[in-house]
Order: C-alpha cells, then sequence, then structure tokens
C-alpha cells in the first residue's frame, strides 16, 4: 500500500455535469501529480502543485483545475463534463518536486453519460 | 517528437517460462526509466527505475530491467513468471528537467497455468 487514497473510488456523472475527486497524499509528500487513463491506453499527464501551486500541465483544456492544501491533500476538478471523459484518475505524490519516485493512488473510476 | 513506445500489446506466458517486455523510447537525452505494474481496476505500482549508473536494474517480484543507451530501450524481464504477475505493465520515462511521467501504451500480461 502507497499511502495514497483517492475518493471516491467510483462515480457516475452526466454530460455537462462538475466533478471533484480528492487525493490524500503519502505524509511528508510535498507534490501531487494527476493522470487521465482512458480506458486500454496509459496515464496521461493532466497537471502537477507542488506547494499548492500549479507546477506544469499537460495538454488539457482549462476546464480541468486543481487545487493543493496546507495538508497536501488535493482536489481535480472538472467543469462542463464531456463523455470523452469517462477514464480512470490517478493522482501520484512525491517526496520532492523533480524526478523521485511517485506514489500512485488506487484512482477514480469516472463514468459520464 | 518526444515518445514511449511498447510494441507488443498483449503477450501470453505460461507459468514458469520467463517474460521480457520491451520499451523504446525516443527523446533527445537519456531520461529517466520507470517500469510500472497496475492490476486489473487498481492503481500503479512501480517496479523498477533507472537513473543512472549500472545500466541493469533490479526491482521488485523478481524483475529486472536493462537500459541500453544505443537501442534507446529499456526492456524488463522476469526468469520465471508467476500466475500473479498477470496484469498490466507500463513503461515510462521522465526527463531530468521536467515533472511529469509519459507512459507507454502498456503491455498485457496472460499467465496461462
Amino acid at each position: 500500500e502507497t499511502g495514497v487514497t483517492q475518493s471516491p473510488t467510483h462515480l457516475i456523472k452526466t454530460r455537462g455535469q462538475q466533478v471533484t475527486l480528492r487525493c490524500s497524499s503519502q505524509s511528508g509528500h510535498n507534490t501531487v501529480s494527476w493522470y487521465q487513463q482512458a480506458l486500454g491506453q496509459g496515464p496521461q499527464f493532466i497537471f502537477q502543485y507542488y506547494r499548492e501551486e500549479e507546477n506544469g500541465r499537460g495538454n488539457f483544456p482549462p476546464r480541468f483545475s486543481g487545487l493543493q492544501f496546507p495538508n497536501y491533500s488535493s482536489e481535480l476538478n472538472v467543469n462542463a463534463l464531456e463523455l470523452d471523459d469517462s477514464a480512470l484518475y490517478l493522482c501520484a505524490s512525491s517526496e520532492r518536486l523533480g524526478n523521485t519516485e511517485a506514489f500512485f493512488g488506487q484512482g477514480t473510476r469516472l463514468t459520464v453519460v | 517528437a518526444q515518445s514511449v513506445t511498447q510494441p507488443d500489446i498483449h503477450i501470453t506466458v505460461s507459468e514458469g517460462a520467463s517474460l521480457e517486455l520491451r520499451c523504446n523510447y525516443s527523446y533527445g537525452a537519456t531520461p529517466y526509466l520507470f517500469w510500472y505494474v497496475q492490476s486489473p481496476g487498481q492503481g500503479l505500482q512501480l517496479l523498477l527505475k533507472y537513473f543512472s549508473g549500472d545500466t541493469l536494474v533490479q526491482g521488485i517480484k523478481g524483475f529486472e530491467a536493462e537500459f541500453k543507451r544505443s537501442q534507446s530501450s529499456f526492456n524488463l524481464r522476469k526468469p520465471s513468471v508467476h500466475w500473479s504477475d498477470a496484469a498490466e505493465y507500463f513503461c515510462a520515462v521522465a526527463l531530468s528537467n521536467d515533472y511529469k511521467l509519459s507512459f507507454g501504451a502498456g503491455t498485457t500480461v496472460t499467465v496461462r497455468a
């Protein structure tokens, strides 16, 4: 077990709605990254937060946004959901910024109908 | 363009037989290299990583990987597979001055009795 927990584990939303996914990082980790994994594909980097500020973003539209809190828990928010947003969303925490080992949570399976 | 390629979508291997999963990358510089495993409905678990030094890397669960700079490859091997090794395997890379993991599309491993 990595110590990274995500909630909820599964979620069904309707197209056009908004969703918030949550991640609790491993203790002592100040960096969190979010990934989207569509069915049958590898994870795609969404963005990373370091000490409560966004520190890099992948090729995702602005309706994907995030927050990191002082206790290093974080949220991924997606507005105006589209059917293609259906995926497994993974968060990964790292002890520090840079290429150290990233510990992944179990993911949140989002289904948009 | 930067990319990570896993040429084999699906591999079937007999229990007790050896396993080799291929990974090739296309980057301007030697990236940091990782192999992750994902069991159905689960998050990603790090098997091993290569940053520098000895090109043969030992990981968990009896896996090893060899970095070959001349071939831009980082192939994963296991001498004798167990039924519990059935899973999806992802190769990932990160640049030394970057912060995100770029994943290949994954290889599904099926283990037959």
